[in-house]
C-alpha cells in the first residue's frame, strides 16, 4: 500500500533535549516535506526536499534540521526544542510534476515541555 | 508568493448544503486542491480541477473555479454527519526548474449539526 509513515505518533519531551521525528514513503517520490500544523495558522512549511542531498528551506525553519540521505527518508530533527514547538508535525511526498498530490502521513503530535 | 484564504469556520444542518469559500492570488496557479483533514488524521486528497476548467462534479462535491476572481468553492451536497472535518484549499503553481510548489490554506472546520 503506497504511504507516508512517520512515527512515532506522539511524542512529549522537555526543552532542551534533541529528538528525531522519522518519515518514510514508499512510492519514489522524488520531493518531501515537513509541515507544522496550529491553530488558527493552519499548515506552514517547515523543510522540503526537491531530491536526495537537496533541500530547502520553507516557511518557518527556525530550529530545525532535516536530512535526505536516501530517497525514501527525510527525518526532521529538533537539535534542542523549545515550548513553542508544541505542534502537530506532517510529512508529505509527491513526485512534484504537475497535477502530482501530496501525499500525507497521519502526524506527530509533539508536547514539549 | 501565493497567499490563499478561506474563513476558518463554517456550521451547517444535515442534509443542507456547504459551501467551502477559498481565494488566492497567483493568476499563474494550474491545478487547484481540495483536501480534508479528519480529526486524529493528516490529510487527504478529496478532489481537485485544473485551471482550464470551470466546474468539476464528483458525486456529492462540486467545485466551482472562477479564474477571473481567483475564487474556488467547494459544495457538499446533502452534507453528513461524517463530512465533519477541515477542508483545505491548495493551489498549485510553477515554481520553476520543473517543480510546482503547493500553498495552503489555514483551513475551514465544517461543523454539522445533526
Amino acid at each position: 500500500e503506497a504511504q507516508v509513515t512517520q512515527n512515532p505518533r506522539y511524542l512529549i519531551t522537555v526543552t532542551g533535549k534533541k529528538l528525531t521525528v522519522t518519515c518514510s514513503q514508499n512510492m519514489n517520490h522524488e520531493y518531501m516535506s515537513w509541515y507544522r500544523q496550529d491553530p488558527g495558522l493552519g499548515l506552514r512549511q517547515i523543510y522540503y526536499s526537491m531530491n536526495v542531498e537537496v533541500t530547502d528551506k520553507g516557511d518557518v525553519p527556525e530550529g530545525y534540521k532535516v536530512s535526505r540521505k536516501e530517497k525514501r527518508n527525510f527525518p526532521l530533527i529538533l537539535e534542542s526544542p523549545s515550548p513553542n514547538q508544541t505542534s502537530l508535525y506532517f510529512c508529505a511526498s509527491s513526485s512534484r510534476t504537475v497535477n502530482s498530490p501530496l501525499h500525507f502521513g497521519n502526524g506527530t503530535r509533539l508536547t514539549v515541555t | 508568493g501565493e497567499d490563499v484564504e478561506q474563513s476558518l469556520f463554517l456550521s451547517v444542518r444535515e442534509g443542507d448544503s456547504s459551501v467551502i469559500n477559498c481565494t488566492y492570488t497567483d493568476s499563474s496557479s494550474t491545478y487547484l486542491y481540495w483536501y480534508k483533514q479528519e480529526p486524529g488524521a493528516g490529510l487527504q486528497l478529496l478532489t481537485y480541477i485544473f485551471s482550464n476548467m470551470d466546474m468539476k462534479q464528483d458525486q456529492r462535491l462540486t467545485v466551482l473555479l472562477n479564474k477571473k476572481d481567483k475564487h474556488l468553492s467547494l459544495r457538499i451536497a446533502d452534507t453528513q454527519t461524517g463530512d465533519s472535518a477541515i477542508y483545505f484549499c491548495a493551489v498549485d503553481a510553477y515554481s520553476g526548474a520543473g517543480s510546482y510548489q503547493l500553498t495552503f490554506g489555514k483551513g475551514t472546520k465544517l461543523s454539522v449539526i445533526p
